[in-house]
């Protein structure tokens, strides 16, 4: 079974501290896919990362960086430094190679930016 | 510029009405989904589309229905069986036809259901 989970449902940060989001996955595949997605006020979900389960190097792009391990199964978000415009609704989604195409995602993690 | 349009933006439906909602995208992708998002439970897969003239049944399917007669369309129809109609549907789209699943998916704004 694929699942996702991401069990923080909201955070409130102050502008310019940094902040983690935790997601947390369950896959029988030995190939599978970690994506990332934001989701604005606006409603469309942007994509911001991928990640393969044959890369455990984490990633820095800017202020946003990812933590993949895959001995806890989890692929965590971290955002330097936070700014109002980060305030959004983030998921987590899990893509296998046997699943097709199809995309598990978690619940989403609902971030304020308070200035 | 490339992308995924969905229309309209807000939709309302009467008791015992069918609606259909438009997705279109540009992007020359063979698959193409339709999630349904409520507060608090994310994003559930109605159907998805891997090429034309075929699709498959996602997690909520019942109440729905849909058509992929073009490459470029997946409109979505929320028939009168579907008794909770009242949510935000987004429509998807990726590359990769025949599984992977490697390929981010791309997203529209999105189209809000409300009954009337």
């Amino acid at each position: 079974a694929q699942k996702v989970t991401q069990a923080q449902t909201e955070i409130s940060v102050v502008e310019k501290e940094d902040v983690t989001l935790d997601c947390v996955y369950e896959t029988r595949d030995t190939t599978y896919y970690l994506f990332w997605y934001k989701q604005p006020p606006s409603g469309e979900l942007v994509f911001l990362i991928r990640r393969n389960s044959f890369d455990e190097q984490n990633e820095i792009s800017g202020r946003y960086s990812w933590n993949f391990q895959k001995s806890t199964s989890s692929f965590n978000f971290t955002i330097t430094a936070s700014q109002v415009v980060d305030s959004a609704v983030y998921f987590c989604a899990l893509s296998g190679w046997n699943t097709g195409n199809q995309f598990y995602f978690g619940t989403g993690t609902s971030l304020t930016v308070i200035p | 510029d490339g992308g995924i349009t969905q229309s309209p933006k807000y939709l309302f439906r009467k008791e015992g009405q069918n609606v259909t909602l438009s997705c279109e995208q540009n992007l020359n992708h063979d698959a193409m989904y339709w999630y349904r998002q409520d507060p608090g439970q994310g994003l559930r897969l109605i159907y998805y589309s891997q090429i034309v003239n075929d699709f498959q049944k996602g997690d909520i399917a019942e109440g729905y229905s849909v058509s992929r007669e073009k490459k470029e369309s997946f409109p979505l129809t929320v028939t009168s069986a579907q008794k909770n109609p009242t949510a935000f549907y987004l429509c998807a789209s990726s590359t990769g036809r025949t599984g992977g699943g490697d390929q981010p998916q791309h997203f529209g704004d999105g189209t809000r259901l409300s009954i009337l």
